[in-house]
């Protein structure tokens, strides 16, 4: 089957740094991608990875693992406007159709 | 450029009533999606439409649910009869035709939050 893993909730200090963890198994793998969604909000795009290793934006940074179906993200300096929930979503191919398969989300609260 | 336009923000009915939610992706988008998401979930894709074909729909409950895309562009939602359960938010989201390609970043509207009272 195909699933996705990550913490429900973390908590951290401002402008501390913290690790949000993804695990997946899925078949057809083609690429990992990360969303940050504030409370009554659209989900927004953050990152993209399909190959392995470390991508950097900014305070953001996104870590894929193909082979142990790992990813992280990494948020430094942390600001109180990151407290939000982080969604991880594999896209995977399935047949003729690409789709993403959605984790529940990591809730941050970051604390003054 | 415009993002994708969802209507109505904010919807209240009654059980077993009708309602109907509208969607225009981003121009140039040939696959848009639709999304149920429950306070505190992920989104979880409902139909999936390439142009104004489906090609995902395992998801929705077609006994209540119905979705179209006409002439490949707008989409609309319905559910008929409407049940408590079925409040959350809805997302519409799109995304460019991929042609062997493998970014697929989808772009979301504001949503819908629909309450079934």
């Amino acid at each position: 089957g195909q699933n996705i893993d990550q913490p429900t909730e973390m908590t951290a200090t401002e402008g501390a740094i913290v690790q949000i963890n993804c695990t997946y198994q899925t078949s057809g793998f083609n690429g990992l991608f990360w969303y940050q969604q504030h409370a009554g909000e659209a989900p927004t795009f953050l990152s993209y990875n399909v190959l392995d290793g470390l991508e950097e934006k900014g305070r953001f940074s996104s870590f894929l693992s193909r082979s142990k179906g790992y990813s992280y993200l990494l948020l430094k300096e942390l600001q109180m406007k990151d407290s939000a929930s982080y969604l991880c979503a594999v896209s995977s191919d399935a047949g003729n159709n690409r789709k993403l398969i959605w984790g529940l989300g990591t809730s941050l609260g970051v604390n003054p | 450029e415009a993002g994708v336009a969802q209507s109505p923000r904010y919807k209240i009915i009654e059980k077993r009533q009708s309602v109907a939610f509208w969607c225009n992706p981003i121009s140039g988008h040939a696959t848009l999606y639709w999304y149920q998401q429950i306070l505190g979930q992920g989104p979880k894709l409902l139909i999936q439409f390439q142009n104004n074909g489906v090609v995902d729909d395992s998801q929705l409950p077609k006994d209540r649910f119905s979705a179209e895309r006409l002439k490949g562009v707008d989409s609309t939602l319905k559910i008929q009869p409407a049940k408590l359960e079925d409040s959350a938010v809805y997302l519409c989201a799109s995304s460019f035709a991929f042609v062997g390609g493998s970014y697929n970043e989808q772009f979301f509207g504001p949503g819908t939050r629909l309450t079934v009272l």
